[in-house]
């Protein structure tokens, strides 16, 4: 599969404890992207990198969320005090950077329940 | 914030076209216009993208008027697995913001 990767499919956490997820992306993609999907809305930008380097963090991303790319090849996203309202998809996307015409291609998502 | 505008919902008959509009009035002139779809606890899967002239591959076609203010993906013979939420999104340098999309709903 030469897809995007995501791990794990589903977590279930208690609040308050720290969550992180893992993204492959296409191994030839400079680009990784994270965004997060609540319940009948679009999925929102969070961050993202080219290659090892984090170019742009969305104002979402609070300072208890973290990512990071540490060789430019899979990504970890850390939730850390996890709070009810960090129940969401969180999907991530990779793309070859090459400009405006480069599309994404999106992962199958975690989703994250917090009780 | 998205720079788009799409209708909340929409219908079609399985086997006719369904034709999902969008506006996007405050492009730039290098901006691409992309369209996703969304199938329920699927992650969005690229339908098609274009710049000015209309394109058109296995899924779908893109339509884009001549002064890029709005565009049209058409699905020619919808089928029940067409339905979907569809993203219209103006493509920018760095990302792309999705607004709520069109939840396409396809009947027998």
């Amino acid at each position: 599969d030469t897809g995007v990767s995501q791990d794990p499919r589903h977590k279930i956490t208690k609040r308050g404890q720290n969550v992180t997820f893992r993204c492959d992306p296409i191994s030839e993609h400079n680009r990784l992207y994270w965004y997060r999907q609540t319940l009948g809305q679009g999925p929102e930008f969070l961050t993202y990198f080219q290659n090892e380097a984090q170019l742009e963090k969305s104002r979402l991303l609070s300072d208890r969320f973290s990512a990071e790319r540490p060789k430019g090849s899979f990504s970890t996203l850390e939730i850390q005090r996890t709070e009810q309202g960090d129940s969401a998809m969180y999907l991530c996307a990779s793309s070859l950077g090459l400009g405006r015409e480069s599309g994404y291609t999106f992962g199958s998502g975690t989703r994250l329940t917090v009780v | 914030d998205a720079k788009t505008t799409q209708p909340p919902s929409m219908d079609c008959a399985e086997g006719r076209a369904a034709n999902l509009p969008c506006n996007h009035s405050t492009i730039s002139g290098n901006e691409y216009v992309y369209w996703y779809r969304q199938i329920h606890s699927q992650g969005p899967q690229y339908i098609i993208h274009g710049l000015k002239n209309n394109e058109t591959n296995e899924m779908a076609s893109l339509i884009i008027t001549e002064d890029r203010k709005s565009s049209t993906l058409i699905l020619p013979h919808a089928t029940l697995r067409d339905t979907a939420v569809y993203y219209c999104i103006v493509r920018g340098d760095n990302d792309m913001r999705f607004g709520a999309g069109t939840r396409l709903t396809v009947k027998p």
